[in-house]
């Protein structure tokens, strides 16, 4: 059973737009959260997190949000770049860690 | 630091063979772990360890198996392949419970 599940598996976002990835989870056990970026042919690479005793974190034009009475994070891009273009994945944290299906962002130029 | 590193890049097996997938970093973490990742099921964890002589099941540990005699490498054993474990295959370290650092990735073809 998915715990951690990013129900769009793909987003196409115009260049210089806000881009903005979901992330739903079932366990509110879940400490802590987070977002990474692949590309093809290489292994995922971090992006941004955030505890639950937040509900929000910054880091340049990417800023990951935490709803904990919904169980939902997102993660909004702004302004979008073509170098963007990746999948997604988040994360959530447990007793292991538990990932999402990915969703797969085209910045169109 | 060269990071997390794993070999080989890419492997053929037929059925039955057994092999074993490396996996080394250089950065002194405690947590290290094996994920496999298929089309629409995104990553999913096999093994995890937290340290030099303990490992621990992930999601989908059947078919695999993990040792960790150093706190460098951390290789997983395909003991008997089946074309069901034709994946791509990431290593990943960190700290502890964060951010965690992946390898490259090895594409295994289990024919």
């Amino acid at each position: 059973d998915q715990q951690v599940k990013q129900n769009s598996p793909s987003l196409s976002v115009q260049e210089g737009r806000i881009s903005i990835l979901n992330c739903d989870y079932t366990n509110s056990m879940f400490d802590y959260f987070l977002w990474y970026k692949k590309y093809p042919a290489e292994g995922p690479t971090f992006l941004i997190s955030i505890s639950s005793i937040k509900d929000k974190n910054e880091d340049g034009r990417f800023t990951v949000f935490l709803n904990k009475s919904a169980k939902h994070l997102s993660l909004h891009i702004v302004p979008s770049q073509p170098g963007d273009s990746a999948v997604y994945f988040c994360a959530a944290m447990g007793n292991q860690f538990y990932f999402g299906t990915g969703t797969s962002l085209t910045v169109i130029p | 630091n060269a990071g997390v590193t794993q070999t080989p890049k890419f492997q053929v097996l037929k059925t039955g063979q057994s092999m074993t997938l490396q996996c080394a970093q250089d950065m002194n973490h405690e947590y290290m772990s094996w994920y496999r990742q298929d089309p629409g099921m995104g990553l999913r964890l096999i093994h995890y360890s937290v340290g030099a002589g303990i490992t621990d099941q992930g999601e989908v540990p059947n078919g695999y198996n993990v040792s960790r005699s150093t706190t460098e490498d951390f290789p997983l054993r395909l003991l008997s392949a089946a074309p069901s474990q034709t994946s791509v295959y990431f290593c990943a370290s960190s700290l502890g419970r964060d951010e965690q650092f992946f390898g490259p990735g090895t594409r295994l073809t289990v024919l």
